[in-house]
Formats: structure tokens, sequence, C-alpha cells
């Protein structure tokens, strides 16, 4: 399975952008970049995913660089509700469910 | 939609104990997934069910380990004569049949801890 690498820990001002950076180098034509993230004493909770394209939703944004060996998630204006491990996961394309191979995350922090 | 729920939400035994934990997935979602998270680390797979086949499983789910889901709604996963290294969380997904990138939806999981 093709790896992500992540930073252990960030911080960001509340109301501040924050982006948060992923990459895996080895990735193959057909991952999909997920992420997801985990608050204090609850289960993970997905974010935003994507193939090669940027995507937007509520929560975040994805950028995905064009050789496609690094990406990064973007909180837009960050809440101290959004300090939390946020995981960069590439799920492949087999053509039956995907697990999710969860690495440790960057740990955000998130201050007033 | 009341999402994933597991019970119970923590437990404590004695090592050489058998303990069940409850997943009750999202009404109608086909696939259950169940993983482990140690401390300080990201969770790990062990097992998926697509309605109530065991479709596969990790080298991690020892013989100790067994999962179940009967009639493809709840799952049960039970470990036998537990060890202090299965203390950890152990938490339940789900998610809807359909393309294999679909959202995995988690519980808040059950925290066991193994004396």
């Amino acid at each position: 399975d093709a790896k992500t690498t992540q930073p252990n820990s960030m911080e960001s001002n509340e109301e501040e952008p924050v982006h948060l950076p992923c990459n895996h180098s080895t990735i193959s034509g057909t991952d999909y970049i997920h992420w997801y993230r985990q608050l204090p004493s609850q289960g993970p909770e997905y974010v935003i995913h994507g193939l090669t394209s940027n995507v937007n939703n509520r929560m975040a944004s994805l950028a995905i660089a064009e050789d496609r060996k690094s990406s990064t998630l973007i909180l837009h204006r960050a809440t101290l509700r959004d300090a939390a491990v946020y995981y960069c996961i590439l799920s492949r394309d087999t053509g039956t469910a995907s697990k999710l191979t969860f690495g440790t995350g960057t740990r955000l922090q998130v201050t007033l | 939609d009341t999402g994933v729920s597991q019970n119970p939400r923590h437990k404590i035994t004695k090592r050489g104990q058998n303990v069940t934990f409850r997943c009750d997935p999202i009404s109608e979602h086909n696939r259950l997934y169940w993983y482990r998270q140690t401390l300080g680390q990201g969770p790990e797979f062990l097992t998926y069910f697509q309605n109530e086949a065991q479709l596969e499983k990790s080298r991690l789910l020892s013989d100790r380990f067994s999962a179940e889901r009967p009639k493809g709604s709840f799952s049960t996963l039970e470990i036998q004569r537990t060890e202090q290294g299965d203390s950890a969380m152990y938490l339940c997904a789900s998610s809807p049949r359909g393309t294999e990138q679909e959202t995995q939806y988690f519980g808040p999981g059950t925290r066991l801890l193994v004396l």
C-alpha cells in the first residue's frame, strides 16, 4: 500500500486559514486521497476526498498537486472545534469495499 | 439518522475474561467495519462485513477474536481470554453499498482496559 507522510503537529490561530500538508510520493493512478479527522474522545469523521482535481465542500478544500505526489487540506477559518488529529489516507479502487489505512496523522492545535 | 452506535462505551475487565462489544450501524448501510486504535496511533483495520458476510479479516485478528453480523444489521466483536495487549479503543464504522470510495461513518468507540 502506498504510504503518506504528515507532520506530527501543527498550530493555528483561531479564524486563520490552516494548510495541512500530506506527501504521498508512491501514489498510484487508482489511489484516492481521503482526509478524516478525529476529535478528542470521538471516532474519526470524514472530511473530504479526491482523485485528481481540487475539491471543495462545506468543511474544507482539498488541493492536489499536478503530479499527485502531495496534497493539502485547507481549513479556511480554523475554529477551536477544528482542533483534532487529521489523517491523510490513500484508498485504492480495487472493485471491493475500501478499508482505510490510517497513519499517525497531524495533531492540529487551535489557539485564541 | 442516529449515526453509528457502540455499546458499551467503556469496559474494564481482568486478564483471561471474555468480552463482547456491539455495533449498530446506520440503518440500511450494507458495509460494516471494525478497527482497533491504541494510544497515539491511528485506527487499524480488523475486519469487514458486507451484509452478513465477513469478507476480509486482518492478520491482527487472532483466533481469540471473532466478529459476527448475523442478520446483516448489528455486529458483535468478541475477544476471548483477554490479554493486557488487547487494551485499546475498538471502533466500528458503516458505509452504504455503492462505489468503492464511499464515506465511512464511525461510531464513538468502545474503550477496553484489560487489567
